[in-house]
């Protein structure tokens, strides 16, 4: 079955970084865009980044633009979000979603999430 | 940034009762357009996509519509397994975004 399984998250002081990874099975990684949403505790849903079928293609929420960068590996099927500069209200689950189609389309499959805590 | 605004903010209703939410979009966005169910502790379910297309396997009460800026969620017979947070999302233009939520109890 589709299944996405987030990992790489945690405790970490303010201004580090964290490599979040999704791996991804039960579809053709290589042909779906990705997307990663955050939910801050007790808060709503938040867009973060995502990336097209190829990796070519990359877009940024404001609020993190220029100290996340979303990447993938199709030889590995995993997904990822390197978060440098945290800061306090980056704390949240990260949920790792698919891509309806290839790019910029909404989002049908979901992980789990994983939890990054941003705290001295 | 397109910016979206859910009504209401929460709702109580009984069982079989209809419910609707709506969601305005701050311009234009076709019916590039999702409403997602998120269950207390549990992950975002994708419900409806392009305004107004369900999901497969998800139950008939619910039904999406609009298109421009207004869009509504229909549940046209509350059950028990609907209390949940219920969001709208644009996915007609980057950033993409979420409404605030609406929280739907019995």
């Amino acid at each position: 079955q589709v299944q996405l399984v987030e990992s790489g998250g945690g405790v970490v002081q303010p201004g580090r970084s964290l490599r979040l990874s999704c791996v991804a099975s039960g579809f053709t990684f290589s042909t779906k865009g990705m997307h990663w949403v955050r939910q801050a505790p007790g808060q709503g849903l938040e867009w973060v980044a995502m990336i097209s079928d190829d990796g070519r293609e990359t877009d940024y929420a404001d609020s993190v633009r220029g100290r996340f960068t979303i990447s993938r590996d199709s030889s590995k099927n995993t997904l990822f979000l390197q978060m440098n500069n945290l800061r306090g209200d980056d704390t949240a689950v990260y949920y790792c979603a698919r891509d309806a189609w290839n790019y910029k389309y909404y989002m049908d499959v979901w992980g789990r999430g994983t939890t990054v805590t941003v705290s001295s | 940034d397109i910016q979206l605004t859910q009504s209401p903010s929460s709702l109580s209703a009984s069982v079989g009762d209809r419910v609707t939410i709506t969601c305005r979009a701050s311009e234009a966005i076709g019916d590039y357009f999702a409403w997602y169910q998120q269950k207390a502790g549990e992950v975002p379910k994708l419900l409806i996509y392009t305004a107004s297309t369900s999901q497969s396997g998800v139950p008939r009460r619910f039904r999406g519509s609009g298109s421009g800026t207004d869009f509504t969620l229909t549940i046209s017979s509350l059950q028990p397994e609907d209390v949940a947070t219920y969001y709208c999302q644009q996915y007609n233009s980057a950033p993409f975004t979420f409404g605030p939520g609406t929280k739907v109890d019995l």
